[in-house]
């Protein structure tokens, strides 16, 4: 079955380290998006991407990098300048047009220790 | 800017039905989704419309004014089960990047 998939589901990091979270997805989908959510917020947009090898900054990008050299992967670098990383984190597929609604991955908790 | 409101919480009784509302105020409009998000989980989807009126999908239906920038999700015959977050999604390009209102939690109780 096509899917999304996130690792890790939990995560530590230590006060100056760079963490990566994964994502993959099998659904061939073009889009692929970053998103963290803290509560009593909605979904805010970290990074964004409509192909591969090129992406686009969200509303939050500031502190996270992302690559996109396959389709299929979107991985998301939480470096030490993001000042306050603790979130889950969401990531997203789509057809191009988003018509279909975004498929999710089923989220990493980033907890800075 | 871009704004979408939804109420922060809402308690219904099993077996009842809720109306959750969505206001919003983008500078496109592609369709407005709704998903559930149980807590530590995934967002799923529920619904979506690009067009005015109501969209049936067994308990839940959804609404959609886009004059009046309004929308609302029904939840009839509540379960314990639809406790849940719900959010509301507004698809402002012409493509696929959406802006999230931030969820209402609704509670069911026995």
């Amino acid at each position: 079955d096509g899917g999304i998939t996130q690792s890790p589901k939990y995560l530590f990091r230590k006060e100056g380290q760079n963490v990566t979270l994964s994502c993959e997805q099998n659904l061939n989908h073009d889009a692929m998006y970053w998103y963290r959510q803290d509560p009593g917020q909605g979904l805010r947009l970290i990074y964004y991407s409509q192909i591969v090898n090129d992406f686009q900054k969200g509303d939050i990008a500031e502190g996270y990098s992302v690559s996109r050299e396959k389709k299929e992967s979107f991985p998301l670098t939480v470096t030490s300048a993001q000042k306050n990383p603790t979130a889950f984190y969401l990531c997203a597929s789509s057809i191009l047009s988003g018509n279909d609604g975004y498929t999710f991955g089923s989220g990493t908790r980033l907890t800075v220790v | 800017g871009q704004n979408i409101d939804q109420p922060t919480e809402m308690t219904a009784t099993e077996g009842a039905i809720v109306q959750i509302n969505c206001t919003y105020q983008t500078s496109g409009f592609n369709g407005l989704f709704w998903y559930q998000q149980h807590a530590g989980e995934a967002p799923t989807f529920l619904s979506y419309n690009v067009l005015d009126g109501l969209e049936e999908k067994g308990r839940f239906s959804s609404f959609l004014s886009r004059s009046k920038g309004y929308s609302y999700l029904l939840l009839k015959e509540l379960q314990m089960k639809d406790s849940a977050s719900y959010l509301c999604a507004v698809q402002s390009d012409s493509w696929g990047k959406f802006q999230f209102g931030a969820g209402t939690q609704v509670v069911v109780t026995p």
